[in-house]
């Protein structure tokens, strides 16, 4: 239990475009949803929380008009990446958390597969 | 101070070894602690929660020293197959925050 999946696994796009990125929770409902970033050889750097239907928290440094973070219902959050550039090119691995009956800890995430954004 | 601090190795330990990794945390109010193994290339997948009176699976032991704010995790008897970074996670305070320290890379080696 407690799956969470993310499509696509992995995209290559050409600078400028948008790139969408869909993160499901599977088999309980994802009050919170995280979208974390990981460049190579680095740790995983919190990019916004969001909770279902209200606007993302963007951590500092994030821009929220170029990330854009939907999360219209309890098993679905998405992260549009818009006018990708090289720079942009990352590992994207989006996290849940919520109400699972047999979890005892209400802070556990459960993580995404994640996918790897290539901008050419 | 980083607000979680590992040290990121690589650890390069025989099969067979007890090894241990340390992670500090500069918040005196966090509040949920994880250990979090990650292979290469995947997605980070839960090891343990860590409880304030220590806890055991396996081999693997998790401890929580609030006094000194650092979380150890302690494997006995390593397997190739526990070759893998280990992150240290820490709930800041309250629901929303947490923070992934940048990870310990562990290399058993036949």
């Amino acid at each position: 239990g407690a799956v969470v999946s993310q499509h696509p696994s992995w995209v290559i796009c050409k600078s400028g475009t948008s790139v969408k990125i869909e993160c499901r929770s599977l088999d309980f409902q994802a009050t919170t949803m995280f979208w974390y970033r990981q460049f190579p050889k680095q740790s995983l750097m919190l990019m916004a929380t969001s909770n279902e239907g209200s606007k993302a928290t963007y951590e500092q440094g994030v821009e929220k008009d170029k990330f854009l973070i939907n999360h219209a219902s309890l098993t679905l959050s998405t992260l549009t990446v818009t006018s990708a550039h090289p720079e942009d090119s990352s590992f994207y691995i989006c996290s849940a958390r919520g109400a699972y009956a047999s979890r005892g800890d209400p802070y556990e995430q459960y993580f995404g597969p994640g996918t790897r954004l290539t901008v050419t | 101070r980083k607000e979680v601090e590992q040290d990121p190795g690589p650890f390069n330990v025989p099969e067979g070894a007890t090894v241990a990794f340390n992670c500090t945390y500069s918040n005196s109010a966090s509040q949920s602690f994880f250990w979090y193994r990650q292979d290469c290339r995947k997605e980070p997948k839960l090891l343990m929660s860590v409880y304030s009176s220590g806890n055991e699976d396996g081999r693997f032991t998790a401890q929580l020293n609030r006094a000194s704010q650092y979380i150890s995790l302690l494997i006995r008897d390593s397997k190739l197959s526990d070759s893998a970074t280990y992150l240290c996670v820490v709930n800041q305070g309250g629901y929303q925050k947490v923070t992934f320290g940048i990870g310990t890379k562990l290399q058993v080696i036949p």
